[in-house]
């Protein structure tokens, strides 16, 4: 069964860094989604992208943040410059239509020193 | 905006026994989607079953069945015949029917860890 992919499962930037969280989504899905989870919280959306451009966004998700799908597989989450708050587990989803079902990656543990 | 509260944070189960585990939420939408989501410690989020507002029968997938009462925003999910493998944490997730953004996030609650006794 096909998955999404992300990488790396674990990355440790110092604070102020700029960091890329990569995934690669179902190959036929065109909806796509970065959520994130606080060590003990619940899962928070963060943004989702459909038809090359953000659909909707968090309050979470301020200018510190971008994303991107660069080449027609990838899709990118960019944190320009890291804060300890921003240490969690991001995790990736796609689907094929709106509302069909999500699709999660296994996630990235992000550690900000 | 919606909200959804899971408020046992751990629950326990004997091996073969049956467990429920609670979800709440809260909407003024009349069509929306109900999940409960499997995260296992190898991380990845599992759908492990979904319910449709409009549809009065409460949704099955093998062991795994829910108590949805729309009127009263609950919906439960029970796992009957409990195995060592359910042992993970559970979340209940909302999401819109409708969205005019063309985006169809999903509302978690915080989560139940489910162990599993042998």
């Amino acid at each position: 069964e096909p998955e999404v992919t992300q990488t790396p499962s674990h990355q440790v930037t110092q604070m102020g860094q700029e960091v890329i969280l990569r995934c690669v989504p179902i190959s036929n899905h065109l909806y796509f989604y970065w959520y994130r989870q606080i060590l003990g919280q619940k899962v928070e959306f963060l943004v989702s992208f459909y038809n090359n451009e953000i659909s909707e966004k968090s309050e979470i998700f301020d200018d510190q943040f971008s994303v991107e799908r660069p080449d027609g597989s990838n899709f990118t989450l960019k944190i320009r410059s890291t804060k300890l708050e921003d240490s969690a587990m991001y995790f990736c989803a796609s689907s094929y239509t709106g509302r069909s079902n999500q699709h999660f990656g296994d996630g990235t543990r992000l550690s900000i020193l | 905006a919606q909200t959804v509260t899971q408020s046992q944070p751990e629950m326990s189960v004997q091996e073969a026994e049956t467990v429920t585990l609670s979800c709440t939420y809260d909407t003024s939408e009349s069509d929306y989607y109900l999940f409960w989501y499997k995260q296992p410690p190898s991380r990845q989020m599992i759908l492990v079953i979904r319910q449709e507002a409009y549809k009065q029968q409460n949704a099955t997938e093998n062991r795994f069945s829910v108590n949805f009462q729309k009127a009263a925003k609950s919906f439960s999910l029970k796992i009957s015949d409990s195995q060592l493998g359910d042992a993970a944490m559970y979340f209940c997730a909302y999401r819109t029917a409708y969205s005019g953004a063309g985006s169809y996030q999903l509302t978690f609650g915080k989560g139940t860890k489910l162990s599993v006794i042998p």
